[in-house]
Formats: C-alpha cells, structure tokens, sequence
C-alpha cells in the first residue's frame, strides 16, 4: 500500500528564509505525488503535483518540489519565506495506474517569524 | 458551482443524534470523496465515489457512517447515534475525471462536526 511520511509536524522559519517541508512515500509502484496547503479555516488548496514528465515541478507561490526515487522523496521547498506562507502543509500519494484516493500525510504546520 | 460545496459549515448535536452532511461538487465532476479531519491531525479517508458507485469505502470507520451519491452530483454522508469521537471536520472533494491517475481533488471547506 502507498504511504507518505512527513518528518516534523512544526517548523519554524524567520521570514525570508529557506522554507524545506519533507515528505517521504512508500509506494510499490510509481507514484502521483502532490503538495495541498490549507490555510487558517479554509480548504485544501493545491500547491503542486508530480505526474512523471519532470523531476523538478514548480507550482504557486514560489513554492517547488523535487521528486527523487532514489531517496523516495518529494520535498517541499521555497528560497525565501513570507509571513503569508504560514499554514498547514499535506503531502498526498496516490497509486500509479488507478484514480482512486489520496492518501495524506500527517502534515506539517509552518511558522513563519519576523 | 464555481467550487465544492458543503453544508452545513458547522453542526453542533448532541450524543446518540444522527446528523447529514452534505456535498455538491463542481459540475462535471465524476469522482467524490470524503475525508475526517480531526483537530491536529492529518486527513483521514472515509470513502470515494465513480459516478453513483463507491469502490471504494474502506475509511468508513464503522457501520454507523453511511454515504450515497445520487445523479452523479450531490453526495450525503450521514452518522447515525453520534459518539464524541466523531467530531472533526469533514471534508468532500471531487476530481474532473477518475480515470485520471494525476488528476487533482478539489476540496470544499469543510463541514464542522461538535458532538457534546
């Protein structure tokens, strides 16, 4: 069954910092991996999502993630952190080959300090 | 719809009540799901929709959570005889098309569930 760990439910950046989010997935196959934000009282929102074509995907607000199969990894990053950035971040896995559920980390709360 | 929507945004009951929750996904949609958050922690899945059918409802975390889909648009879960453990935030999603493995959900803002 496929799986996502993310290390670290809290983290802590001061505003214009490197912002580094991981997630880890356990898959049998090759996976759809994807990043959802959800802000304060708000949905789920997609950040970015790994289909194969590239290694390296960008999606909004500055943020990317680089998928690594030799680490088994889908890190998030982003150069410099704003204060809007602070918010819950998921990482999501979904089996290749099907159209069936996410399955979401734990997620990760992010601060963002002055 | 623009977005998914639910309702009611909040529901406040008491222990042993049933309660609805509804879902209307973006038009077209083909794919529903359902997921539990509870405070602090990630998001649990209840149970997916293709179509009117659910293939699968393996989240259901016992026999007193049910859903139905109904043309293939609005979906209700409902709860019957509420525990305390159920209040969380329930959240629907949909997806354009299911047969799309890279296909994104589209999550609504949820429907606050406080048992007392």
């Amino acid at each position: 069954a496929q799986s996502v760990t993310q290390l670290g439910s809290h983290v802590s950046v001061s505003e214009g910092a490197l912002v580094l989010l991981r997630c880890n997935y356990s898959s049998s196959v090759p996976p759809y991996l994807f990043w959802y934000v959800q802000y304060p009282n708000q949905g789920l929102q997609l950040l970015l999502k790994y289909t194969s074509a590239a290694t390296l995907v960008k999606g909004i607000n500055g943020f990317e993630a680089e998928f690594k199969k030799s680490e088994t990894s889908f890190h998030l990053t982003k150069p410099s952190a704003h204060m809007s950035d602070a918010a819950e971040y998921f990482c999501a896995v979904r089996r290749g080959g099907t159209a069936s559920k996410l399955t979401f980390g734990t997620g990760t709360r992010l601060q963002v300090t002055l | 719809g623009a977005g998914v929507s639910q309702s009611p945004s909040n529901k406040v009951t008491e222990k042993g009540k049933d309660v609805e929750l509804r879902c209307d996904p973006i038009s077209g949609h083909t794919a529903l799901y359902w997921y539990r958050q509870r405070l602090g922690q990630g998001l649990e899945f209840l149970i997916y929709f293709q179509g009117n059918s659910a293939p699968d409802k393996s989240g259901l975390p016992s026999d007193r959570f049910s859903a139905e889909r109904t043309g293939e648009s609005v979906s209700t879960l409902t709860i019957q005889r509420t525990q305390q453990e159920d209040s969380a935030v329930y959240l629907c999603a949909s997806s354009p098309r299911s047969t799309v493995p890279s296909g994104e959900l589209f999550f609504g803002e949820g429907s606050r569930l406080t048992v007392l």
